[in-house]
């Protein structure tokens, strides 16, 4: 399996409500970012938290990160319906001899219900 | 306006021929990506640049070729060797912060259909 898996695959919530999304991943990482990509555009960065990080906020958004898991979690507060979209998780898969890569999980669709 | 662009929006080729996808970016940035999404999916990375005169594989480079001569651009070439081109193109760019990768500036996409 990939590097970076999603979960849910697909989340459909009520306007208000909080979203929580996960991602695992397998290998160590510099850093874990997440994307918002609306249909049929190119991905927008949300936020970047390091390996040496436990949690970061950004306005409505708090990520966590969970190195002995390997895991993270992106929570969406106070969800609108211009929060629909597809949430991806990005990690770097550490390589040697400069094969470093970035791995971009399949993603979780958001449908904010009005 | 700083930004990333990628022309043309839609892109159709017959079978057989080879296509050049075109990206810019006026950021300043040293890394530049090109990955590919198909319906339903991530992305995954095509060729990547951390520096003008060099790019490395990624996951999927068979089929496709880049060049990077200039800081501001990382044209793709799609090749008639790859078996399975139609997809959706996204080309990223970012500062270069090693270890790691740094938060990607993303162009708008291209779709490319080839029948």
């Amino acid at each position: 399996s990939q590097q970076g898996e999603e979960d849910p695959q697909a989340l459909s919530i009520q306007e208000g409500e909080n979203a929580t999304m996960n991602c695992s991943y397998k290998t160590s990482i510099n850093n874990l970012q997440w994307y918002r990509q609306n249909s049929g555009r190119g991905l927008v960065h949300l936020i970047l938290i390091r390996s040496n990080e436990r949690e970061k906020h950004s306005g409505r958004l708090r990520v966590t990160l969970d190195t002995s898991k390997k895991s993270s979690s992106l929570l969406i507060t106070a969800s609108r319906a211009a929060d629909t979209a597809s949430y991806f998780c990005a990690t770097d898969a550490l390589g040697v001899n400069r094969d470093d890569k970035i791995i971009f999980g399949k993603g979780t669709r958001l449908h904010i219900l009005p | 306006d700083g930004g990333i662009t990628q022309s043309p929006k839609y892109l159709f080729r017959k079978e057989g021929q080879n296509v050049t996808l075109s990206c810019e970016q006026n950021l300043n940035h040293d890394a530049m990506y090109w990955y590919r999404q198909d319906p339903g999916q991530g992305l995954r990375l095509i060729y990547y640049s951390q520096i003008v005169n060099d790019f490395q594989k990624g996951d999927i480079a068979e089929g496709y070729s880049v060049s990077r001569e200039k800081k501001e651009s990382f044209p793709l070439t799609v090749t008639s060797a790859q078996k399975n081109p139609t997809a959706f193109y996204l080309c990223a760019s970012s500062l270069n912060l090693a270890p790691g990768f740094g938060e990607q500036y993303f162009g708008p996409g291209t779709r490319l259909t080839v029948t």
